[in-house]
C-alpha cells in the first residue's frame, strides 16, 4: 500500500527558509516521478514542482522557480523541497504526490500524502 | 500556460441525483485530463485519469468524458460520501494546472 508522509512544515518569517520532506513506502520509489502540490488557505490546488525518477528532469512553476529546489534520495525513498526567500503567499498546505506516467497513455497524480502546513508571516 | 476553468463553482444536490461537472481548457490538451476528489482534512484522491479511465477502486457511478478542450465528470447517483470538492487537472504540458474546483454540497 502506497504511503506518503510529509514533514517539516511550520511557522517561518518572511524571507526565511524551510525544508520539507516526504517519506515514501509501499512502492519502488526509484521507479516513479514525484511532485509537490500546494493549497493556500481557502484556495484551490497549485502544482509547484516535479522530478523524474532519476532526479535528472525537474520542472517548477513560475511562482517558485529560483526560490524552491526539489530533490530526491532514492536510497532512502524520500523527496525533499528546499524553500528559500519565503513570502506570505507561500503559506499553504504542501502535498507530496506520486506521479504515474505511461507515455502516450496517462500522466496523473495517483497517490497523495496528507500534507504539511507552511505558514509564512512577518 | 494552459488555463483550466470549471462550472459550476458549486452546486447543491440530493442523494441519488445525477451530477455533471464541466471542465474547459484554454487550448487543446488531447485526453490529458484528470479528475480529483478532495475532502477537508484528507488527501486528494484521483477518480478519473486520461479523461475517461476510471481509477482502480473508484465506484462505477463516477465517469469522465471529453477530449480536446471540453470535459465532463458525471456522478450517476450521488451518495453521501460524494460531498466534496472536485478538481480537474491537465497533464498535457507544464506547468500542470488545476481547475478552480467545484464544491458539491448537500441540498
Amino acid at each position: 500500500q502506497v504511503h506518503l508522509v510529509e514533514s517539516g512544515g511550520g511557522l517561518v518569517k518572511t524571507g526565511g527558509s524551510l525544508r520539507l520532506s516526504c517519506a515514501a513506502s509501499g512502492f519502488t520509489f526509484s521507479d516513479y516521478y514525484m511532485s509537490w502540490i500546494r493549497q493556500a488557505p481557502g484556495k484551490g490546488l497549485e502544482w509547484i514542482s516535479y522530478i523524474d525518477s532519476s532526479g535528472n528532469i525537474i520542472y517548477y512553476a513560475d511562482s517558485v522557480r529560483g526560490r524552491f529546489t526539489i530533490s530526491r534520495d532514492n536510497v532512502n525513498s524520500s523527496l525533499s523541497l528546499q524553500m528559500n526567500s519565503l513570502r506570505a503567499e507561500d503559506t499553504a498546505l504542501y502535498y507530496c504526490a506520486k506521479y504515474d506516467i505511461l507515455t502516450g497513455y496517462y500522466e496523473y497524480f495517483d497517490h497523495w500524502g496528507q500534507g504539511t502546513l507552511v505558514t509564512v508571516s512577518s | 500556460d494552459i488555463q483550466m476553468t470549471q462550472s459550476p463553482s458549486s452546486l447543491s444536490a440530493s442523494v441519488g441525483d445525477r451530477v455533471t461537472i464541466t471542465c474547459r481548457a484554454s487550448r487543446s490538451i488531447s485526453f490529458y485530463l484528470n479528475w480529483y476528489q478532495h475532502k477537508p482534512g484528507k488527501a486528494p484522491k484521483v477518480l478519473v485519469y486520461s479523461a475517461s479511465s476510471l481509477q482502480s477502486g473508484v465506484p462505477s457511478r463516477f465517469s469522465g468524458s471529453g477530449s480536446g478542450t471540453d470535459f465532463t465528470l458525471t456522478i450517476s447517483s450521488l451518495q453521501p460520501e460524494d460531498f466534496a470538492t472536485y478538481y480537474c487537472q491537465q497533464s498535457f504540458s507544464t506547468p500542470f494546472t488545476f481547475g478552480p474546483g467545484t464544491r458539491v454540497d448537500i441540498k
